[in-house]
């Protein structure tokens, strides 16, 4: 049974590191991990996306351990405007099909 | 902007009324998705399309019909909605269904209110 596990919520304050990690104990082998973020009203938005190890760009890092069992999003030194709710997707595969999951969301409060 | 569109971005329409919302992606993608998120609530997956063809219906309810005449277009028909059916229809499309092709762009979603 698909299922990606993530907190509901989590508050930090401004100029703070963020960690938020999602479990997928069930992901397809050759499928990759990646992670949105979605403000009110709005689509969802990427942020970034890995298979193995350790990815980094301009605005987060991801960090996946070798059994590729969960993922820690990690944001540096978050401000206001980063106040939104993070999904991480992971695919699926059993029974001879394939399943896209979105995590529930974690709710990110960024306090001053 | 995402390269993904929808129309209308507000609907009002009646418990009889049949009305449709639709997509349109400017990315080259194959594969495109209608999600639906309700208020407060997480993204809801409700079909997938790869290549026009219809790949995942997640038991969504047969007042929902999408429709994908090519790749770059999805439909979603409604008809005899519910008001519980009120929310946020989001739509999205990637390059492929899954690898490090499948980084989806949404749409800014159709806010839809059934009264």
């Amino acid at each position: 049974l698909a299922k990606t596990t993530q907190p509901i919520s989590m508050d930090s304050y401004e100029g703070q590191e963020v960690n938020i990690t999602c479990s997928h104990n069930n992901i397809a082998t050759n499928d990759y991990i990646t992670w949105y973020q979605q403000f009110p009203s709005q689509g969802p938005r990427f942020i970034i996306q890995g298979y193995k190890t350790k990815v980094t760009n301009e605005v987060a890092s991801l960090f996946i351990p070798a059994d590729r069992k969960s993922s820690t999003l990690s944001l540096p030194r978050v401000s206001l405007s980063d106040t939104a709710v993070y999904y991480c997707l992971v695919g699926y595969s059993g029974a001879g099909s394939y399943q896209l999951t979105f995590g529930k969301g974690t709710k990110l409060s960024v306090i001053p | 902007e995402t390269g993904v569109t929808q129309t209308p971005r507000h609907l009002v329409m009646g418990m009889t009324n049949k009305k449709s919302l639709k997509c349109e992606q400017h990315l080259g993608h194959n594969a495109m998705y209608w999600y639906k998120q309700s208020a407060k609530k997480p993204l809801e997956l409700m079909f997938v399309y790869n290549f026009k063809e219809q790949t995942e219906n997640n038991s969504v309810p047969s007042r929902f019909s999408p429709e994908c005449p090519n790749s770059s277009h999805l439909f979603l028909h409604l008809h005899t909605l519910q008001p519980e059916d009120s929310a946020l229809y989001l739509c999205a499309s990637s390059q492929d269904r899954r690898g490090i092709y499948n980084e989806q762009f949404f749409g800014p979603g159709t806010r839809l209110t059934v009264l």
